[in-house]
């Protein structure tokens, strides 16, 4: 099974702060990689597909990246409304596993 | 709009059985992948069982393997997570997801989530 890892595995930051976190696969998955934010009580909401494009609905604020097993979801100015829980989800093999996932904190 | 509704959550005994149902509505059901994913309290997301647009093909993670069962009725426009001999490390709050196409992708609309708990 392919093997998800996330760092760190929470970051604390202000609103306008710049915020990266990274997703390691344990083997090549190409692109086939989303990012998922969720708030607490609520379902994930996809943010990012294939990598780096940006789903529908989702604010302008995020980008993802690749560099070869490694993943980078960034959020260029952080917002209120961005203070929640980030995973990665591996979609090349099955089982398509999960991140453990990272928290965006309030500083 | 997409809707996805599930239910049959609730208290099961270990060794239990459990059937949640996943409804669908505002898209065409018959072109897309499902997915069930599940989250115990307090813990990340665990992806447990994917079904493609047709059936044709369908996978577990290695933990559900042998107990639990997906299936998808393209008629009715529902999914279905047979669940067997439950453990109490099953319990979680259980999503119903749609796939961004038909083979297994990732998951774009969710449901509210039904909520399990293995417990004596």
């Amino acid at each position: 099974d392919i093997q998800m890892t996330q760092s760190p595995s929470s970051v604390s930051a202000s609103v306008g702060d710049r915020v990266t976190i990274t997703c390691r696969a344990s083997q090549g998955i190409s692109t086939w990689l989303g990012w998922y934010q969720q708030k607490p009580g609520k379902a994930p909401k996809l943010l990012i597909y294939a990598a780096s494009g940006l789903q529908s609905g989702a604010p302008s604020r995020f980008s993802g990246s690749r560099s070869g097993t490694d993943f980078t979801l960034t959020i260029s100015s952080l917002q209120p409304e961005d203070f929640a829980t980030y995973y990665c989800q591996q979609a090349h093999t099955p089982p398509f596993t999960f991140g453990p996932g990272t928290t965006v904190e309030i500083k | 709009q997409v809707q996805l509704v599930e239910s049959g959550g609730g208290v099961v005994r270990p060794g239990g059985s459990l059937t949640l149902s996943c409804a669908a509505s505002g898209f065409t059901f018959s072109n897309h992948a499902m997915h069930w994913v599940r989250q115990a309290p307090g813990k990340g997301l665990e992806w447990v069982a994917f079904m493609s647009y047709d059936g044709s093909k369908y996978s577990y993670a290695d933990s559900m393997k042998g107990r639990f069962t997906i299936s998808r009725d393209n008629f009715q426009n529902t999914m279905t997570l047979q669940m067997n001999s439950l453990r109490p490390e099953d319990t979680a709050v259980y999503y119903c997801a749609r796939d961004l196409g038909r083979f297994g992708e990732l998951c774009d609309y969710w449901g509210q989530g039904t909520l399990v708990t293995v417990s004596s």
